[in-house]
């Protein structure tokens, strides 16, 4: 089944001690994604990888880090949490596609998000 | 990108067909128009999207206008499962990014 998954779900931590939220996809996308969700704020964009070895900086990419080692997988790392980093997460993977025709412009919108990982740091 | 503009809540009965609109005045002639969902706490959900004509998938249609200045999605047969925040995205091929910018969608809720 094709699918994005994040673990841990669910995590409760203390400020400043170093947290790893991993996301893996079975599709062979090559564009992979992080967002936050608060409320009143929608999902805001925290780094996305376009391939293996590239990644960039979002709309929120403060206290946060990213690796793209595999094409698989894209880990969200907290060096050092804290209580504003509270919130829900998404990983997200699409087709990465090259070119301008719409075609294939049209496909890499159609994103796949993980199932959410709720992290309250205290 | 072009904003777009939906109804903050609608309500539908099972079993009837649901229609959400959604505005985005200002779309450019390269913008596709996207719609995603979100059930409560999970990840968003793609649904369907289209760029002049009208399309159709397992899971909903979606009527563009002519003009292409409004859109409405439809789900055919509502069911209680289909109750979640709709989102009515317009994205245009500039950028790399592929961000998706979600606003604050319509809350469709399916009564029994």
């Amino acid at each position: 089944e094709a699918q994005v998954t994040q673990n841990p779900r669910y995590l409760i931590t203390v400020t400043g001690k170093k947290l790893t939220v991993t996301c893996s996809q079975n599709m062979n996308h090559e564009y992979m994604s992080w967002y936050r969700q608060d409320p009143g704020l929608g999902l805001r964009q925290i780094y996305y990888s376009m391939n293996v070895e590239v990644t960039d900086k979002g709309d929120v990419p403060e206290g946060y880090k990213v690796s793209r080692k595999e094409k698989r997988n894209f880990p969200l790392i907290l060096e050092s949490p804290s209580p504003n980093q509270t919130s829900l997460y998404f990983c997200a993977s699409s087709f990465g596609g090259r070119g301008s025709r719409d075609r294939i412009f049209g496909r890499r919108l159609e994103q796949f998000f993980g199932p959410g990982t709720r992290l309250t740091v205290l | 990108d072009a904003k777009t503009t939906q109804p903050t809540s609608m309500d539908c009965a099972e079993g009837r067909a649901a229609n959400l609109p959604c505005n985005h005045s200002t779309i450019s002639g390269n913008e596709y128009v996207y719609w995603y969902r979100q059930i409560h706490s999970q990840g968003p959900q793609y649904i369907i999207h289209g760029l002049k004509n009208n399309e159709t998938n397992e899971m909903a249609s979606l009527i563009i206008t002519e003009d292409r200045k409004s859109s409405t999605l439809i789900l055919p047969h509502a069911t209680l499962r289909d109750t979640a925040v709709y989102y009515c995205i317009v994205r245009g091929p500039s950028g790399s990014a592929r961000q998706l910018t979600f606003g604050s969608g319509t809350q469709l809720t399916v009564l029994p």
